[in-house]
């Protein structure tokens, strides 16, 4: 999911596939972590979150892995459709002061579902 | 129940100018935080507002300000704009603190020329 320069990285597959995307984050002491969509001209929607203490959380058509030996966050969407098409956000997030948190989002990975 | 609502949609500003976004959060929400979108980049932490306190502020010179109304809505100021200014700016609002779930609002672009 990270990548460097201005163009996001992109995942493009067929109708029905399956898609995982997948995000690096950085700080070990993150302890939630939240998948976002956005949508052209639209600001980003909550698809799913997962704690540290879990490793794995499905929704619907949506499954989170988190493995944090590695640092690492996926998101799997079954069944893929052309409505699933966005930018895909992970975000990490560590308790500030007073029980709430700041998310740190990463760049971003580009669906593309192609009919 | 309607969503975050952030006016205007398009803001154009020359360099130099200072420019006013404004948010409202879902009802019953009393935290709100701002984000700066980038062309190509991530979501960018600006700020964050609970029960009209400044309660933390991302990496951005002061320069950027902004204030938290008794309705909960807020409002963002940046002064002394810069081309680089030029973003989409997000709010968010959550139902406070210990409230992880934020809910986004549709954006105001900023283009500084």
């Amino acid at each position: 999911g990270e990548s460097v320069g201005l163009h996001l990285p992109t995942l493009s597959v067929q109708e029905g596939d399956n898609s995982i995307i997948n995000c690096a984050y950085s700080n070990s002491a993150s302890d939630y972590f939240i998948w976002y969509k956005q949508e052209s001209g639209k600001g980003p929607q909550f698809i799913i979150d997962i704690r540290s203490n879990m490793d794995k959380r499905q929704g619907q058509r949506v499954t989170v892995l988190l493995n944090k030996t590695v640092k690492h966050l996926s998101l799997q969407i079954a069944a893929t459709q052309p409505g699933d098409s966005a930018v895909y956000f992970c975000a990490e997030n560590i308790s500030a002061s007073g029980g709430s948190y700041i998310p740190t989002f990463g760049r971003g990975t580009s669906l593309i579902v192609h009919p | 129940e309607a969503g975050v609502t952030q006016s205007p949609t398009h803001l154009i500003k020359t360099r130099g100018q200072q420019a006013t976004l404004r948010c409202s959060p879902i009802s019953g929400h009393t935290s709100v935080y701002w984000y700066q979108q980038a062309l190509g980049l991530g979501l960018q932490f600006l700020l964050w507002y609970d029960e009209g306190e400044e309660r933390n502020r991302g990496n951005f010179p002061p320069r950027f300000s902004g204030r938290q109304f008794p309705n909960y809505s807020s409002e963002l100021n940046v002064n002394a704009l810069e081309l680089e200014d030029s973003a989409l700016y997000l709010c968010a609002s959550s139902l406070g603190q210990g409230s992880e779930e934020q809910y986004f609002g549709p954006g105001t672009r900023l283009t500084v020329t």
